[in-house]
């Protein structure tokens, strides 16, 4: 597709239940992160990815939280035993290989955990 | 942590009105961009400001950047209802890749 695609758009769950979020980047794009979004606030960085490189994961809050890459396409975010602190938007992004570039953005996936 | 920090967190004007929303950061930065969302979902670019460069302007928008003060300004001109949104300053630090780390956002609402 032309741009960053996420699946599911909404997800209920119940707590304690896993979630597995997916993200299809922008062909060619190299760099690709995960944001966590909480009602009414700003952008929390979870994980970034750069091509071949060991992504940076300074900012998954637990252990519960993981993500994976394949080489420069898709990526899953996973949450395990999901606690209702993690209800949220989940937004991903990718950007070209290039200095001085934006992000490209998807809609993101609304996580209700109940 | 988070980066960039917003002020003010909202701002409510009337259309034709200038809305000016003002970014500081902690860390030395290669570029800082601004985007907008609307409704809690995608993020879109607006603009983006070298490290090296003062001011840039796009269309309505005029963006500073003062790094001796580690601040940047966003500046929308004539406003219009279409403009209400919540807007976003991104950096990324000097050092190591493209990560881009988020502020805490502006909330504008453009009344008719």
């Amino acid at each position: 597709g032309a741009g960053v695609s996420q699946s599911p758009s909404n997800k209920v769950t119940e707590k304690g239940k896993d979630v597995e979020l997916r993200c299809d980047p922008i062909s060619g794009h190299t760099a690709l992160y995960w944001y966590r979004q909480r009602l009414g606030q700003g952008l929390e960085f979870l994980i970034y990815f750069q091509g071949n490189s060991a992504p940076d994961k300074s900012g998954l809050p637990s252990d519960r939280f993981s993500a994976e890459r394949t080489g420069e396409s898709v990526s899953t975010l996973t949450i395990q035993r999901t606690q209702q602190e993690d209800s949220a938007v989940y937004l991903c992004a990718s950007s070209p290989p290039l200095d001085l570039t934006e992000a490209f953005f998807g809609q993101g996936t609304r996580l209700t955990v109940v | 942590s988070q980066q960039g920090e917003e002020d003010p967190q909202a701002l409510s004007i009337q259309e034709g009105e200038n809305a000016t929303m003002n970014c500081s950061y902690k860390t030395s930065i290669n570029n800082l961009q601004w985007y907008r969302q609307n409704s809690g979902r995608g993020l879109v670019h607006l603009i983006l400001i070298r490290s090296n460069e003062r001011e840039k302007h796009s269309g309505r928008l005029r963006v500073t950047l003062d790094t001796s003060k580690k601040s940047s300004s966003l500046l929308i001109t004539a406003s219009r209802a279409a403009d209400t949104a919540s807007y976003f300053c991104a950096t990324d630090a000097e050092t190591g890749f493209q990560k881009l780390v988020f502020g805490t956002g502006t909330r504008l609402l453009v009344s008719p």
